[in-house]
This record gives structure tokens, C-alpha cells and sequence, in this order.
């Protein structure tokens, strides 16, 4: 079955080091990936997108993310954390092979806490 | 543009009672659907729908219902409440190029 694994469930950085969310993919055809982001007791919010194109995607808040086929992998990253950045952050997938291709499948989330 | 909006923020059911969570989106899309948040299960998907008239089952679809009269409104009706449906309820439309908007979400506890 096609899912997303989001590996760790908690990651802690302090503030101005390297944010790094690991999400592997399992499809047989790269589906289309996005990173969403949840700020405590709200909605989520969209923080970039791979369909298709360039494999570095840039987002907002300066997260960006690799699409990388050879590993199933789009990581998130950051270049230097910031209190702010404090949230839940989701991969999620998009089945672009037909049969499921009206559904957004979540991976099941990580934590991010930022250290002063 | 107010986005997409839920009604009630918070709701305390008790068990074998039913209602109704109010979703509307100003958007003008066509594609909504409804989640369930669970703690370290992520974002399931209960139902969408493509179009007004038209909805589909998603992954955990037992114990709701969904219709889709107009394009703006997509509301989700629990049957019989029971405990295990103790959850947040996010309501979602997407664009044409895919990306989905969110509600603020409801808390809803059933006893």
C-alpha cells in the first residue's frame, strides 16, 4: 500500500541550528508532496508542494524540501530554527496514479521543539 | 474572504446523540473533504467530495455522513455518537493545482 513515513514522531533543535523532518514515500509512481505545518490549536497550513519540475522545493517561513526519487525521500529543512517554528509538521502525499487520486494521505506527524 | 469555515469550535455529546459539523468554504472549490485528528495517527480522511451533488467514503467513513448541496457548504452528520469518535474534525477544500485550505477545526468529546 502507498503511505508516507514520517521518521520521528519528536525532534528537538535549538534555536539557529539545522531543521531537519525526514519523510520517505512508498509508491511505485512518485505521487505528488507537500509539507504541511500546525501551529497548536489550529487548522494546518500548506508550507510547499512538489508536483513536478524542479526537485528543490522552496517554501514559506524559509523551509524548503528535496524531492529525491532514488531514496523516496522529500525532507524538510530549515537553515536556522527559530522559537517561532515550534509546531507540528506533516508529510503528506497525493496518489497521482488514479485510483486514489482525489486524496491528500497523511503521514502521522512530527513534533518540532526549538531550544533558547 | 473568510476561507473555510467551521461551526461549532467545541461540542460535549453524549452517547447515541447525534449532530451536525457546518463547514463553508468562499473559494469557489470544488473538491472538500472532512478529516479526523487523532493523536499519532496524523490526518485521516472520513469523506470528500468533488462537486456539489457528488461524495465519496474515505478511509474512516463509519458513523458519518456527508452531503453536498451547493458548492460553498459540506456538512458532516454524526449518526449515533459514540466514544470512539471523540476527536478534532477539520474540513478542508483544495485548489485546481492541489493545495487544500484548512478550518480551524472542532473539539468534539463524546461521553
Amino acid at each position: 500500500a502507498q503511505s508516507v513515513t514520517q521518521l520521528g514522531s519528536h525532534v528537538s533543535v535549538s534555536e539557529g541550528a539545522l531543521v531537519l523532518l525526514r519523510c520517505n514515500y512508498s509508491s511505485s509512481v512518485p505521487p505528488y508532496l507537500f509539507w504541511y505545518v500546525q501551529y497548536p490549536n489550529q487548522g494546518l497550513q500548506l508550507l510547499l508542494k512538489y508536483t513536478t519540475g524542479a526537485t528543490l522545493v522552496k517554501g514559506i517561513n524559509g523551509f524548503e524540501a528535496e524531492f529525491k526519487k532514488s531514496e523516496t525521500s522529500f525532507h524538510l529543512t530549515k537553515p536556522s530554527a527559530h522559537m517561532s517554528d515550534a509546531a507540528e509538521y506533516f508529510c503528506a502525499y497525493n496518489d497521482r496514479s488514479g485510483a486514489g487520486s482525489y486524496q491528500l494521505t497523511f503521514g502521522k506527524g512530527t513534533k518540532l521543539s526549538v531550544i533558547p | 474572504n473568510a476561507g473555510v469555515t467551521q461551526t461549532p469550535k467545541f461540542q460535549v455529546l453524549k452517547t447515541g446523540q447525534s449532530m451536525t459539523l457546518q463547514c463553508a468554504q468562499d473559494m469557489n472549490h470544488e473538491y472538500m473533504s472532512w478529516y479526523r485528528q487523532d493523536p499519532g495517527m496524523g490526518l485521516r480522511l472520513i469523506h470528500y467530495s468533488v462537486g456539489a451533488g457528488i461524495t465519496d467514503q474515505g478511509e474512516v467513513p463509519n458513523g458519518y455522513n456527508v452531503s453536498r448541496s451547493t458548492t460553498e457548504d459540506f456538512p458532516l452528520r454524526l449518526l449515533s455518537a459514540a466514544p470512539s469518535q471523540t476527536s478534532v474534525y477539520f474540513c478542508a477544500s483544495r485548489t485546481v493545482t492541489l493545495e487544500q485550505y484548512f478550518g480551524p477545526g472542532t473539539r468534539l468529546t463524546v461521553t
